[in-house]
């Protein structure tokens, strides 16, 4: 079967930074990426990873192990509007399958 | 139109009853997608489809049937809605479907089974 696992809750503070896992076991793999989801909203596109290696985007950096088929999505100076879901999910060529999703929330 | 749209944003429907949700995008990708959302269980495909005038099952079909017959809609279809149907549907695109490409999703539409 397909199993991507992540943390259900994480809590952090405003300005720190905080890494979120996903771990996959899925039959097919053709990237993976992650999405931010705030509450009541669609989820929107944050990151892919293809090849084994770190990713970086402004604030916003994501890594892949394939081998270990592990992911990491790390988050810098953290702000309040980073409050969400986060959402790992694994292409497989033609469909998707997504981890249940990380709540991250930011304190002041 | 901009981007992905669906209709209706919410829904109460009694059980028995068809139903179908509107999905259309103007991005002219060639690859969409229906997903269920629910707590806890995150985002599950139903059904996917790479091309117009081709669909595949996603991994909970049942109960669920789509269509694709140009490349702007894809509607889908619950023939006799059940209560365990109550979710927020997202209907998503891309240009193409496999890596590379991310999926652009619509504000989703929440669909309550009585």
């Amino acid at each position: 079967g397909q199993n991507i696992d992540q943390p259900t809750e994480m809590t952090a503070t405003e300005g720190a930074i905080v890494q979120i896992n996903c771990t996959y076991q899925t039959s097919g793999f053709n990237g993976l990426f992650w999405y931010q989801q705030h509450a009541g909203e669609a989820p929107t596109f944050l990151s892919y990873n293809v090849l084994d290696g770190l990713e970086e985007k402004g604030r916003f950096s994501s890594f892949l192990s394939r081998s270990k088929g592990y992911s990491y999505l790390l988050l810098k100076e953290l702000q309040m509007k980073d409050s969400a879901s986060y959402l790992c999910a694994v292409s497989r060529g033609g469909d998707f399958v997504f981890g249940p999703g990380t709540r991250l929330s930011v304190l002041p | 139109i901009a981007g992905i749209t669906q209709a209706p944003t919410s829904q109460i429907l009694a059980a028995g009853r068809r139903m179908t949700l509107r999905c259309t995008q103007d991005m002219r990708h060639n690859a969409m997608y229906w997903y269920r959302q629910d707590l806890g269980l995150g985002l599950r495909l139903i059904h996917y489809s790479n091309t117009a005038g081709t669909t595949g099952k996603g991994e909970v079909p049942d109960g669920y049937s789509v269509s694709r017959a140009n490349t702007d809609d894809f509607p889908l279809t619950l023939a006799s809605a059940v209560p365990s149907q109550t979710s927020v549907y997202f209907c998503a695109s891309s240009v193409f479907s496999g890596p590379y490409n991310e999926q652009f999703f619509g504000p989703g539409t929440r669909l309550t089974v009585l």
